[in-house]
């Protein structure tokens, strides 16, 4: 069964600041995806990591995947108030099959 | 931008009713899902559907569940004799295809069996 680890499950962050959280799974996946929640709303796609090394980022956010480690990071630089939310990551097994398992997330707070 | 829309918002229902969740895909894609989210839980998948069938279903999706196809736009779950414990925020997720693709998440709908 796959399972999904996310870490820490929340996260006061300060504003200016750098940090980085992190996602684990148990089982050979080749596909990552790191979606936004915000209270009350629906998922919002951020990225999709497809391969062993992806990186890619968007605004002040960085996201990365080692499948031999089966971890995924997502880099926070300079923390605004904007990025509170709950993020998401979400593995499908390798292969066709699509069904997301989703980590509990983790919800990240910015602070003043 | 194309979004997946769902209705209703919020649906309100006596325990052993049968209810009703709409989903609108968006229009180009073929690969059609509900999750759910507990309150403060993480989300979790229920069913995917392809080609008017059922591509795989997760052990929450059991016989009370249901999913539909009724037209070239419409993607229903029901629930029949629902519990307590169906309780949940639904989603539905589109993708245009299988596999390697982002699934499109709508806004979702809440229920609440009383």
């Amino acid at each position: 069964e796959l399972k999904v680890e996310q870490n820490p499950l929340f996260l006061s962050m300060q504003e200016g600041k750098n940090y980085t959280i992190y996602c684990n799974y148990s089982t050979t996946s080749d596909r990552l995806y790191w979606y936004r929640q915000d209270p009350g709303k629906s998922l919002e796609s951020l990225f999709v990591l497809l391969s062993n090394g992806a990186v890619k980022q968007e605004g002040r956010l960085m996201a990365s995947l080692d499948t031999k480690a089966r971890l995924s990071t997502l880099h926070i630089t300079a923390a605004v108030h904007d990025l509170s939310a709950t993020y998401f990551c979400a593995v499908a097994p390798t292969g066709a099959n699509s069904k997301l398992t989703f980590g509990k997330g983790i919800t990240l707070s910015v602070r003043p | 931008e194309p979004e997946v829309t769902q209705t209703p918002s919020h649906q309100v229902t006596q325990m052993g009713q049968e209810v009703i969740l709409r989903c609108v895909p968006i229009s180009n894609h073929l690969y059609f899902y509900w999750y759910r989210q507990i309150l403060g839980q993480k989300v979790e998948f229920l069913v995917s559907f392809y080609n008017n069938e059922i591509s795989e279903k997760s052990e929450i999706f059991d016989d009370r569940f249901s999913v539909e196809r009724p037209d070239g736009s419409n993607f229903t779950l029901k629930i029949r004799s629902t519990k307590l414990e169906d309780s949940a925020m639904y989603f539905c997720a589109s993708s245009e295809r299988a596999g390697r693709e982002t699934q499109y998440f709508g806004p979702g709908t809440r229920l609440l069996v009383l």
